[in-house]
């Protein structure tokens, strides 16, 4: 139980294009879902907290305009990196939350913008 | 606020010997506290967690972990290290909102 899933797992695009990543709980609904960025060689740095049917709410720093989130079913968030440029080029992972704490990750998308 | 520190970006240990990685964190409330592992180019994996009760958790492949108040400590360790260990571990603590706020990452390398 308690599966995440993400797609794509990797995608490049060029640069000034959008690009959309899918985030699901497979078999549980997650009121809340988490996305993070992952430098190389770094840790997971918080971007924003989705929760289902209102506005996600933003990290210090984070763009809203440029990472477009949508959390529009209990099973399902988007993350959208719209004009994407080469220092967007990062691993995005997101995590659904079951429970009071516990958060379940997903496998993670590498976006490559050239 | 929640803050946690590993100590050590990396670690090696041989095949066989003991695997100690270390967090200290700090918390306004009471801490809920998670070991990850992440192998390269995937997600998160939850190896344990402290949330009350007893502090020696034991958790996945043999890990465990002992949470100490006094010293704000929650070291991760294994008593004989596999080859199939090698990556990457996270701790992190959970605050309020479910928001977990991860350590730095401990790189683990097991020699043969």
């Amino acid at each position: 139980g308690a599966v995440v899933s993400q797609h794509p797992s990797w995608v490049i695009c060029k640069s000034g294009t959008s690009v959309k990543i899918e985030c699901r709980s497979l078999d549980f609904q997650a009121t809340t879902m988490f996305w993070y960025r992952q430098f190389p060689k770094q840790s997971l740095m918080l971007m924003a907290t989705s929760n289902e049917g209102s506005k996600a709410t933003y990290e210090q720093g984070v763009e809203k305009d440029k990472f477009l989130i949508n959390h529009a079913s209990l099973t399902l968030s988007t993350l959208t990196v719209t004009s994407a440029h080469p220092e967007d080029s990062s691993f995005y992972i997101c995590s659904a939350g079951q429970g009071v704490y516990e958060q379940f990750f997903g496998p993670g998308t590498r976006l490559t913008v050239l | 606020a929640q803050s946690v520190t590993q100590l050590g970006s990396h670690v090696s240990v041989s095949e066989g010997a003991l695997v100690l990685l270390r967090c200290n964190y700090s918390s306004s409330v009471p801490p809920y506290l998670f070991w990850y592992v992440q192998y390269p180019n995937q997600g998160l994996q939850l190896l344990l967690k402290y949330t009350t009760g007893a502090t020696l958790v034991k958790g996945i492949n043999g890990f465990e972990a002992e949470f100490k108040k006094s010293e704000t400590s929650f070291h991760l360790t294994k008593p004989s290290a596999h080859m199939s260990d090698a990556a990457e571990y996270f701790c992190a603590n959970s605050g309020s909102a479910r928001q977990l706020t991860f350590g730095s990452g401990t790189q683990l390398t097991v020699l043969p």
